[in-house]
């Protein structure tokens, strides 16, 4: 399985660009990358996922670098409402493997 | 127009006991999963059902027992709860077309006590 390595924590202002990267360098040429993200007592929701194309919904965008050893979730503007652990995940075999994610505190 | 939901979402019980924790979906989805998340909020996942069929069975105690009367349903049976098995247990659903089934929608959780 492809690991993904993100930075445990990162703190964002209210209404500001939060750009989340995540390394994931083992990445075969067609395993795809997903984002998740947990809010507090809530179950996980999916955000966006892509393969090599930058990817865009209503809720983020996913930058992928051309090597595909990289990713970076955007979220445009953020709001208090987006404070959550955000999760990188490669899955393969059917199974989403959750990791300790990058918690996001977005601040007023 | 709940998408995924389970009953109950707090369960309070003593060691020794079984108990069951139910999961529908109104989504349409053919894939559905049991995760469990610990105190050190680790997600892991359990068991998948695709049509009703067992599709992922990880490393867990054969006291879990998954149940999959239909599609739409998974439920999943605790037999002699132990201490350990106290955790935030999600179900999730998706749809198995392409790379759907990584498309997963969550419930809302069931947070089970042992005492």
């Amino acid at each position: 399985d492809a690991k993904t390595t993100q930075p445990p924590s990162m703190d964002c202002a209210e209404g500001r660009a939060a750009n989340l990267p995540c390394n994931h360098s083992t990445i075969s040429g067609n395993e795809y990358v997903y984002w998740y993200r947990q809010i507090h007592s809530q179950g996980p929701q999916y955000i966006i996922h892509g393969l090599k194309n930058n990817e865009t919904n209503e809720m983020a965008s996913l930058i992928i670098t051309e090597d595909r050893k990289s990713s970076t979730l955007i979220l445009p503007h953020a709001t208090l409402r987006d404070t959550a652990v955000y999760y990188c995940i490669i899955p393969n075999d059917y199974k989403l493997s959750f990791g300790a994610g990058t918690t996001v505190t977005v601040r007023a | 127009d709940t998408a995924v939901s389970q009953t109950p979402k707090y369960l309070v019980t003593q060691m020794g006991n079984d108990k069951s924790i139910k999961c529908e979906q109104n989504l349409g989805h053919d894939t559905m999963y049991w995760y469990k998340q610990d105190s050190k909020k680790f997600l892991k996942i359990m068991f998948s059902y695709n049509n009703k069929e067992l599709i992922i069975n990880e490393t867990v105690p054969n006291r879990f027992s998954p149940k999959s009367p239909d599609k739409a349903h998974l439920n999943l049976h605790i037999n002699s709860l132990e201490l350990g098995d106290s955790a935030v247990y999600f179900c999730a659903s998706s749809a198995t077309r392409l790379a759907g089934v990584y498309e997963q929608y969550f419930g809302p959780g069931t947070r089970l006590t042992v005492t």
